[in-house]
């Protein structure tokens, strides 16, 4: 089976940086996804990891350690469009990602 | 346009009437599967499909049919709709080639059952 730990909820000013972790046990590895998700939308594809390292697009970036089960969204000059949940999802041997519960970012001024 | 389409998008039924939800797909993606979800318990797949005709149950299939007779097209069946299937339903594709994947979801179909 599979395992994916995202924090529930988190809250960061505007303009600040916020990190968001994510950590997985899985029965073999072919990927992680990152997406946004706002309420009552589809979720957006944001990031996608198979390899260990750090890909950066614009004001995010994700890292991903195979070895060590462990992913992060990196989330620079918030702005309050941000406020969203973010989702993490692996997939595992099957080529069949499975989500974590989502972690709801809340962006104040 | 690349997209997932789903139909209806909103959806009020009674309990035991049966329906469908249709999910389509324009980008010759090989991988379907269907999710819903729920407050608290996150995105949940239901089925997937690898290829034409094959599909295969996801982590809460009960209560629920599929199909993938084209490759374009999965639709998602409940035979006998029960208040606890209403949820947030999600259709996605994914291309099985490799390299930097993306998931396309569909809009979402809500789905009251009364």
């Amino acid at each position: 089976g599979q395992n994916i730990d995202q924090p529930t909820e988190m809250t960061a000013t505007e303009g600040a940086i916020v990190q968001i972790n994510c950590t997985y046990q899985t029965s073999g590895f072919n990927g992680l996804f990152w997406y946004q998700q706002h309420a009552g939308e589809a979720p957006t594809f944001l990031s996608y990891n198979v390899l260990d390292g750090l890909e950066e697009k614009g004001r995010f970036s994700s890292f991903l350690s195979r070895s060590k089960g462990y992913s992060y969204l990196l989330l620079k000059e918030l702005q309050m469009k941000d406020s969203a949940s973010y989702l993490c999802a692996v997939r595992g041997g099957s080529y069949i990602p499975t989500f974590g519960r989502g972690t709801s970012l809340i962006v104040h001024p | 346009e690349a997209q997932v389409t789903q139909n209806p998008r909103y959806l009020i039924t009674v309990t035991g009437k049966k329906l469908t939800v249709t999910c389509s797909q324009n980008m010759n993606h090989e991988y379907m599967s269907w999710y819903r979800q729920d407050p608290g318990l996150g995105l949940r797949q239901i089925y997937y499909s690898m290829n034409v005709e094959a599909t295969d149950k996801g982590d809460v299939p009960e209560g629920y049919k599929v199909s993938r007779k084209e490759k374009r097209n999965f639709p998602l069946i409940l035979e006998s709709p029960s208040p606890n299937q209403t949820s947030l339903y999600f259709c996605a594709s994914i291309k099985l080639s490799g390299g930097t994947d993306t998931q396309y979801f569909g809009p979402g179909t809500r789905l009251t059952v009364l």
